[in-house]
């Protein structure tokens, strides 16, 4: 079937500018993750949905950073004021159940490559 | 905060020898702990997942072990292959509902002809 799929898949914008990047989970899965991950770096964890709630925004590093997942599918990250150094590869993973149960496996997309002029 | 070390940052092996990768965590509470390999340009990929409910877990080349006592784990491929060349991932869940993953920095493995 298909996979996790991030929408658009390159974002070029200027400084100060809104962007929205768009994640598709696997069909059927409740869980629904977002990373960043910089060059050389393992990825950090930013935001995790279990349903429409978000179950843990600990990872955000500032209010420019939100994100949404109305009705449990498709998840949005937005961004606003961005910044040179919001530059990254962001990347979405779901996974069919909530963390901490057997069926956390995480399925990871692949990533919106944001560029901030 | 809590974190996950992991090293080499860079390993070469022949093809055909063992490869062994090593992290350490910091949260004793951690009780999953998967592995990504990740080629250039590419996504994540899951190669193996261990619990921490069991020592150990193997899946043809590719086996984990854990410990913890010592609060580490490690990655171990045998018989590489060209194939085997990218980056791995070792990760480790933390937080309060156990609920994030995080990932160590990676380690670059080039498996030599």
């Amino acid at each position: 079937g298909a996979g996790v799929s991030q929408t658009p898949s390159n974002k070029v914008t200027e400084k100060g500018k809104y962007v929205e990047l768009r994640c598709d989970p696997i069909s059927g899965h409740t869980a629904l993750y977002w990373y960043r991950q910089s060059l050389g770096q393992g990825p950090e964890f930013l935001i995790y949905f279990q349903g429409t709630g978000a179950a843990d925004d600990s990872g955000l590093p500032n209010d420019r950073f939100f994100a949404v997942r109305p009705e449990g599918s498709v998840s949005t990250l937005k961004i606003q004021r961005t910044e040179r150094g919001d530059s990254a590869v962001y990347l979405c993973a779901s996974s069919l159940g909530p963390r901490g149960s057997s069926t956390d496996t995480q399925y990871f997309g692949p990533g919106t490559r944001l560029t901030v002029l | 905060g809590e974190n996950v070390e992991q090293h080499p940052s860079t390993l070469s092996v022949q093809e055909g020898d063992s490869a062994v990768i090593k992290c350490t965590y910091s949260d004793s509470a951690s009780n999953y702990f998967p592995w990504y390999k990740q080629e250039l340009g590419k996504r994540p990929q899951l190669i193996i997942d261990i619990r921490s409910n069991v020592g150990e877990k193997k899946d043809q080349r590719i086996a984990v072990t854990l410990n913890k006592t010592a609060k580490h784990f490690s990655l171990h491929i045998t018989e590489t292959q060209p194939e085997d060349s990218a980056v791995y991932f070792c990760a480790a869940s933390i937080g309060p509902g156990d609920d994030k993953i995080i990932f160590g920095k990676g380690t670059r493995l080039h498996i030599l002809p």
